[in-house]
C-alpha cells in the first residue's frame, strides 16, 4: 500500500540555518503530496502542497518540489527562525477525492536562538 | 479561518471504562470527518471516516465495536473508546472536510488508560 517515510528527528538547528527534512513516498498512481506543521498545543495545519510532478509548493519561506523520479518531496527553508520549531508531517493523498491522507511519522524541529 | 476543536485535550481513565472524545467544526459544516491515531514515533494512522448521518467506514484492523464513531450532526463527530485498556493509550486526532474539500485538523486528544 501507499506509505510515506520521513527523516527521524529531532532536528536541532541554530537560527538562520538552512533546513532540509527528507520525505520519500511509495504510491500507486499520482497522489498529491503535502507538508503539515503542528505547533505546540495546536492542531495540524497545512503548510504546503503539490498536486503533480515537478510542482513546487511554497509557503512562509518553506518549499518542497514533487519529484516523481525520486519519489521525494523534501521540505526546505533557507533560514529558519525560533518560531519554526514544531513537528512537521509529510503526507500523501490516498483514495477518491484525495482527502484520505497517509502520513509520515513526523519530524520534530527545534530551532535555537 | 476554519477551526476544528477537540475535547478533551487530555484524559485519563481507568481500565475497563469508556471514554468519549468530541470533534467539532466551529465555523463550517463538515459532511466528512476523519479519526486518526498516533503511536509514539509512528505515523498518524487513519482509523475511520465518519460521514454525517451514516455509519462510519473503518480501516482494516480497527475494531468497530471498540472504537465507536458517531457523526450525528454536521458539526460534531464523537469517538468513544469502549472498555479501554492500557494499549489504547494514544494520541487521537480528528480532521474535518468542508464543502470546498479543504481539510482542517483538531488539536488532538491524549488518552491515558491506567
Amino acid at each position: 500500500g501507499n506509505s510515506v517515510t520521513q527523516m527521524e528527528g529531532p532536528v536541532t538547528l541554530s537560527e538562520e540555518a538552512f533546513l532540509t527534512i527528507n520525505c520519500t513516498y511509495t504510491a500507486t498512481g499520482y497522489p498529491s503530496l503535502f507538508w503539515y506543521v503542528q505547533y505546540p498545543g495546536e492542531g495540524l495545519q497545512l503548510l504546503l502542497k503539490a498536486t503533480k510532478a515537478d510542482d513546487k509548493g511554497s509557503n512562509k519561506g518553506f518549499e518542497a518540489t514533487y519529484r516523481k523520479e525520486t519519489t521525494s518531496f523534501h521540505l526546505e527553508k533557507g533560514s529558519v527562525q525560533v518560531s519554526d520549531s514544531a513537528v512537521y508531517f509529510c503526507a500523501l493523498s490516498d483514495g477518491p477525492g484525495g482527502n484520505k491522507l497517509v502520513f509520515g511519522a513526523g519530524t520534530i524541529l527545534r530551532v535555537k536562538s | 479561518g476554519a477551526v476544528v476543536s477537540q475535547h478533551p485535550s487530555r484524559v485519563i481513565c481507568k481500565s475497563g471504562t469508556s471514554v468519549k472524545i468530541e470533534c467539532r467544526s466551529l465555523d463550517f459544516q463538515a459532511t466528512t470527518m476523519f479519526w486518526y491515531r498516533q503511536f509514539p514515533k509512528k505515523s498518524l494512522m487513519l482509523m475511520a471516516t465518519s460521514n454525517e448521518g451514516s455509519k462510519a467506514t473503518y480501516e482494516q484492523g480497527v475494531e468497530k465495536d471498540k472504537f465507536l464513531i458517531n457523526h450525528a450532526s454536521l458539526t460534531l463527530s464523537t469517538l468513544t473508546v469502549t472498555s479501554a485498556h492500557p494499549e489504547d493509550s494514544s494520541f487521537y486526532i480528528c480532521s474535518a472536510r468542508d464543502r470546498l474539500n479543504t481539510i482542517y485538523f483538531g488539536e488532538g486528544s491524549w488518552l491515558t488508560v491506567v
